[in-house]
């Protein structure tokens, strides 16, 4: 009865090829987001959907394709890896848009991305 | 632009008292949150903050002072199983988390 699972956990892929994870949330809630958080533990926002909405798409190469095909899911598919995109994807999700009172954030697992 | 400023690192001993202090520049401030990852784990929320004052949960307590653009993290009673990164987070007017870089906290025996 995970609340938000991601697929896969790790990752290691070759540059140049295309990969997605996947995000599933059970906790029904309207909001799913990416972050992205490198080597130094910096958790920066990528993208969020409020059912099925895009919302918030940060400054992110468009090699970053997000897509939600219900209020419970969320992908993320990446075109033509780079050294630079490793790192560990976390999906998350929360109650209610954003700008509201704060909801609080639930965060999958991760997936940790290693591109060699 | 939105940032946030904690402490890198902080070491202590179990059983004692830590407080990892948060300051921010935000446009438009929707409440302070925290948030606790352990190594190879998710972030976790802890509390929120809309208001002034102190929010008390268990041996954790968090503090803001909006008018300072400061607020802190208060464990207590100190447990090994403490030792993990700190997060505080602000939320803008365009509706995302803004993260701080995170306080690595080291609980020592």
């Amino acid at each position: 009865d995970t609340a938000v699972s991601q697929t896969p956990k790790y990752l290691v892929t070759q540059m140049g090829n295309d990969k997605s994870i996947k995000c599933e949330q059970n906790l029904g809630h309207d909001t799913m987001y990416w972050y992205k958080q490198d080597s130094k533990k910096f958790l920066k926002i990528m993208f969020s959907y409020n059912n099925k909405e895009l919302i918030i798409n940060e400054t992110v190469p468009n090699r970053f394709s997000p897509k939600s095909p219900d209020k419970a899911h969320l992908n993320l598919h990446i075109n033509s890896l780079e050294l630079g995109d490793s790192a560990v994807y976390f999906c998350a999700s929360s109650r209610g848009l954003a700008g509201g009172p704060s909801y609080e954030q639930y965060f999958g697992p991760g997936t940790r991305l290693t591109v060699t | 632009g939105q940032s946030l400023e904690q402490p890198s690192e902080v070491t202590a001993v179990e059983g004692a008292i830590v407080q990892i202090n948060c300051t921010y520049q935000t446009s438009g401030f929707y409440g302070l949150s925290w948030y606790q990852q352990h190594d190879g784990g998710a972030p976790t929320f802890l509390s929120y903050n809309a208001l002034d004052g102190l929010e008390e949960t268990g041996r954790f307590s968090s503090f803001l002072s909006r008018s300072d653009s400061y607020g802190y993290l208060l464990l207590q009673e100190l447990q090994m199983k403490d030792s993990a990164s700190y997060f505080c987070a602000v939320r803008d007017e365009g509706g995302k988390l803004i993260f701080g870089q995170g306080t690595e906290l080291s609980v020592k025996p």
